[in-house]
């Protein structure tokens, strides 16, 4: 199938270990963050999200951290599986205007080796 | 359906021709969104519809794109005179109300091949 995308960094892990992927966003008066996973051939797919009065938030098996210091959101996933390679995207929405305008980051490619 | 559905899924034009991509959104979801993803890149806003209301079209690249969502539900996004740099994958997504997420469904996409 067709590839999500060729020129993106890569993350590989092996099965069982954890995950981080890392993400620098640029609008400080964004007030909501989601990650989204993205698998060849399919849409996004919401993963979690935080909004920017926090600074953790976690769900099944994925964590995300938010630093408004430095413009910094993580996604880690514990116990990394074969079904988590995709290509992860990190999403600011602005908290004005077009609300519901989601802005992507480039995105990280994971590849979960067996 | 219980999805985002995008039709067709791929398509092809020559330089010149005119596109129209379809999106079925949610049943029941009052807001659409379109996005373009060009290879090796996250998506990027084109346009957003609540209801039959285009409500923020500032994304759309040139006045060779245009969408439409006349009856609120179904929305076509079309392209006059396509270029070699529109070809993408043209996303939609829908929400049921106020784009709040986490309920912005995206669909499986079109994507769009210019020769």
């Amino acid at each position: 199938g067709e590839s999500v995308g060729l020129h993106l960094p890569t993350l590989s892990v092996q099965e069982g270990d954890n995950s981080i992927i890392n993400c620098a966003y640029s609008n400080s008066a964004s007030d909501y963050f989601i990650w989204y996973k993205q698998e060849s051939g399919k849409g996004p797919q919401f993963i979690i999200d935080i909004r920017s009065n926090m600074d953790k938030r976690q769900g099944q098996r994925v964590t995300v951290l938010l630093n408004k210091t430095v413009k910094h959101l993580s996604l880690q996933i514990a116990a990394t599986q074969p079904g988590d390679s995709a290509v992860y995207f990190c999403a600011e929405k602005g908290s004005s205007g077009t609300a519901s305008k989601l802005t992507f980051g480039t995105g990280t490619r994971l590849q979960v080796t067996l | 359906g219980a999805g985002v559905s995008q039709s067709p899924r791929y398509k092809v034009a020559k330089r010149g021709q005119d596109v129209a991509l379809r999106c079925d959104p949610i049943s029941g979801h009052v807001s659409l969104f379109w996005y373009q993803q060009a290879l090796g890149q996250g998506p990027e806003f084109l346009t957003y519809f609540q209801n039959e209301a285009q409500l923020d079209k500032s994304g759309l690249p040139s006045d060779r794109f245009f969408a439409e969502r006349p009856e609120g539900s179904v929305s076509t996004l079309k392209i006059q005179r396509t270029q070699q740099e529109d070809s993408a994958v043209y996303l939609c997504a829908s929400s049921p109300r106020g784009g709040r997420v986490p309920g912005y469904t995206f669909g499986s996409g079109t994507r769009l091949t210019v020769v």
